[in-house]
């Protein structure tokens, strides 16, 4: 089955900084690779999406890039500021599940400080 | 307002008692899952469902039950629950056209 790895664990940076977060996956069929942010005691809220026909998308200081070759996708975050402090998911899907079947990673913790 | 709700939202209970977690969306969505979250291991899917009277395990089934007889409805029941099913578990909900999935606000459970 699919396996999701995600690094770093946490990720420290200042405010104003870049921040980016790595994930791989193992089968080269999942066709679908969202990013979740869970705020401290909240629950998770998807913030991007990918799918495997696309390279790259943004909204506005976040991105998602894939690499299907190599089998990684990637968040990148602009501009951090401390309300951007969270846990952050990747996740891929393999294919025929509608989207709905989710292998996670295991989360990476940022803090951004001012 | 357009939400998933679940029930209780905290819970402590003695290992082998049966207990039900409902989850209730009110968006008239087609697909509903279950998750768990423990440290260090993120988010696992128990299971999912893509409609009524059709579920799919996840990654992490075994100990877990569960039915889809509305679609508004998916309650995840633990028949014998263990001291590792201990965990907070998340309910989500989406629809066909969209595939985000919306959660729901977690259930704590200690099983002792």
């Amino acid at each position: 089955g699919e396996n999701v790895e995600q690094h770093p664990s946490t990720l420290s940076v200042q405010e104003g900084d870049s921040a980016v977060i790595k994930c791989t996956y193992s089968d080269s069929a999942s066709n679908y690779f969202p990013w979740y942010k869970q705020e401290l005691g909240k629950r998770p809220q998807l913030i991007i999406d990918i799918r495997s026909n696309v390279g790259e998308k943004k909204d506005q200081r976040i991105a998602v890039t894939l690499n299907k070759t190599a089998k990684h996708f990637s968040l990148h975050i602009t501009e951090t500021q401390p309300e951007d402090s969270a846990v952050y998911f990747c996740a891929a899907s393999p294919p025929y599940t509608g989207f709905q079947k989710l292998v996670f990673g295991t989360g990476t913790r940022l803090l951004v400080s001012p | 307002e357009a939400q998933v709700t679940q029930n209780p939202r905290y819970l402590i209970t003695v290992t082998g008692k049966k207990l039900t977690v409902t989850c209730s969306q009110n968006m008239n969505h087609e697909y509903m899952s279950w998750y768990r979250q423990d440290p260090g291991l993120g988010l696992r899917q128990i299971y999912y469902s893509m409609n009524v009277e059709v579920t799919d395990k996840g990654d992490v089934p075994e100990g877990y039950k569960v039915s889809r007889k509305e679609k508004r409805n998916f309650p995840l029941i633990l028949e014998s629950p263990s001291p590792n099913q201990t965990s907070l578990y998340f309910c989500a909900s989406s629809s066909p056209n969209k595939e985000t999935q919306y959660f729901g606000p977690g259930t704590r459970l200690l099983v002792l």
